[in-house]
């Protein structure tokens, strides 16, 4: 079945710290990755997408994620978070050709100052 | 250039009434996805549509549940006889007719609580 993980489900850090968030999947075939973030009482908004091509993606905000196929994983990457970087991430993927994602549980990320 | 519109963005209603929840894709948009996120749940698709036509209603619940979007106007998604199950968010999303087919933009929901 087509499934994705995020294994952390709530993160604290402190402003500055290093951020990494974990996301596995699940599928048959070839997929479209990506991570989305809800910021407090807002819509979700994309950060950032891998489709093809270079493994590394870089986003909005500083993001960046890494594709390893042969870890079927897509980690999310901050170097340097920041206060503003409080909300929910989630990460989602859909097989090549179709139109429906499959989105992981999410997780909370707080920071403080 | 307006995102994905959806109202109304929180919607009370008592078991056994009609919800109505509206979305009006971005413009340039004719597919529309509609997805629903129960309390500490990532999203799960519901249904698939183009103007006049439902593509993929794999994730539609069988009974009481019923999407549309016509040639004029917004999707409607419309849930009969609500239970207190029905209570989550409802989030809409839309994704271009051509070019990049396949990245799906979000509306800030509807929020639904049955009493």
């Amino acid at each position: 079945a087509q499934s994705v993980s995020q294994h952390n489900h709530h993160v604290i850090l402190s402003e500055a710290a290093s951020l990494e968030l974990g996301c596995n999947y699940s599928y048959g075939g070839t997929v479209n990755l990506f991570w989305y973030v809800q910021y407090p009482g807002q819509h979700l908004q994309l950060l950032l997408k891998y489709f093809s091509g270079d493994p590394l993606v870089k986003g909005i905000k500083g993001f960046e994620a890494e594709f390893i196929k042969s870890k079927f994983s897509f980690n999310l990457r901050k170097p340097s978070v920041q206060w503003s970087d409080t909300a929910e991430y989630f990460c989602a993927a859909g097989a090549v050709g179709t139109d429906k994602l499959i989105f992981g549980t999410g997780t909370r990320l707080q920071v403080f100052p | 250039n307006a995102g994905v519109m959806q109202n109304p963005r929180h919607l009370v209603r008592r078991r056994g009434q009609e919800a109505r929840l509206r979305c009006s894709p971005m413009k340039g948009h004719s597919h529309v996805y509609w997805y629903r996120q129960l309390p500490e749940e990532g999203l799960k698709f519901m249904v698939y549509l183009q103007k006049e036509n439902i593509i993929d209603e794999s994730g539609m619940p069988k009974e009481r549940f019923s999407a549309e979007f016509p040639k004029e106007g917004p999707s409607i998604l419309r849930i009969q006889q609500v239970v207190r199950g029905d209570s989550a968010a409802y989030f809409c999303a839309s994704s271009p007719s051509s070019g990049d087919r396949e990245t799906q933009y979000f509306g800030p929901g509807t929020r639904l609580l049955v009493l």
